[in-house]
């Protein structure tokens, strides 16, 4: 089945602790994205890539950092995570034809921050 | 400044009736203007995609009309189903290099009452 992973889906922490979410597709996607979803605010693209090795800021990139070392995974790292990082994640792939690029996206992961 | 507004926040709508959700872009340059579609517990679906070459793309009950000179797309759901319920994001993303940087409204939820 094609799909979007992430884990963990729900995660407790405290500010300061380093937390990874991980991120994997089986689509053979070259793009993939990160965004957080905060009530009001819709999605906010946290940081993109493009292929393995290539990745670039979203719009909100401040205290978040990515890594693409593989095609299939894309884990988002929160060095020293404070309580403002407390949101719901979405990870997604993505692939472009020549009029639609679908992003395909996993089922979420819900950080608290305290 | 936010890149794209979206209204209304929220929309009733009775069975069998029109759905209507507007967003308003800033960017010129942007490309291409698709329509998520999510349910609670879940990471949004594409629903619905445009680019600026076209003024109306109708797919299903789903239709997205375009307004170039005034900066502005529609969603349109006809015929609106009590399954339809659920939170829809517009987006828009380009040009060039830029087409998977993606910008959301911050979206309206949807109650079609049976």
């Amino acid at each position: 089945e094609a799909q979007v992973t992430q884990n963990p889906r729900y995660l407790i922490t405290v500010t300061g602790k380093k937390l990874t979410v991980t991120c994997s597709q089986n689509m053979n996607h070259e793009y993939m994205s990160w965004y957080r979803q905060d009530p009001g605010l819709g999605l906010r693209q946290i940081y993109y890539s493009m292929n393995v090795e290539v990745t670039d800021k979203g719009d909100v990139p401040e205290g978040y950092k990515v890594s693409r070392k593989e095609k299939r995974n894309f884990p988002l790292i929160l060095e020293s995570p404070s309580p403002n990082q407390t949101s719901l994640y979405f990870c997604a792939s993505s692939f472009q034809t020549g009029t639609s690029h679908e992003q395909y996206f996993g089922p979420g992961t819900r950080l608290t921050v305290t | 400044q936010q890149q794209v507004k979206q209204s209304p926040q929220s929309l009733i709508v009775q069975k069998g009736g029109i759905s209507i959700i507007n967003c308003a872009y800033e960017n010129t340059a942007f490309d291409y203007f698709p329509w998520y579609q999510q349910f609670p517990g879940k990471g949004p679906a594409l629903l619905i995609a445009i680019r600026p070459d076209v003024s109306e793309k109708k797919e299903g009950r789903f239709t997205i009309s375009f307004n170039k000179s005034a900066k502005q797309f529609s969603l349109h759901i006809m015929d609106s189903q009590p399954g339809d319920s659920a939170t829809y994001f517009c987006a828009a993303s380009g040009p060039g290099n830029n087409f998977n940087k993606f910008y959301f409204g911050s979206g309206t939820k949807l109650n079609v009452k049976p």
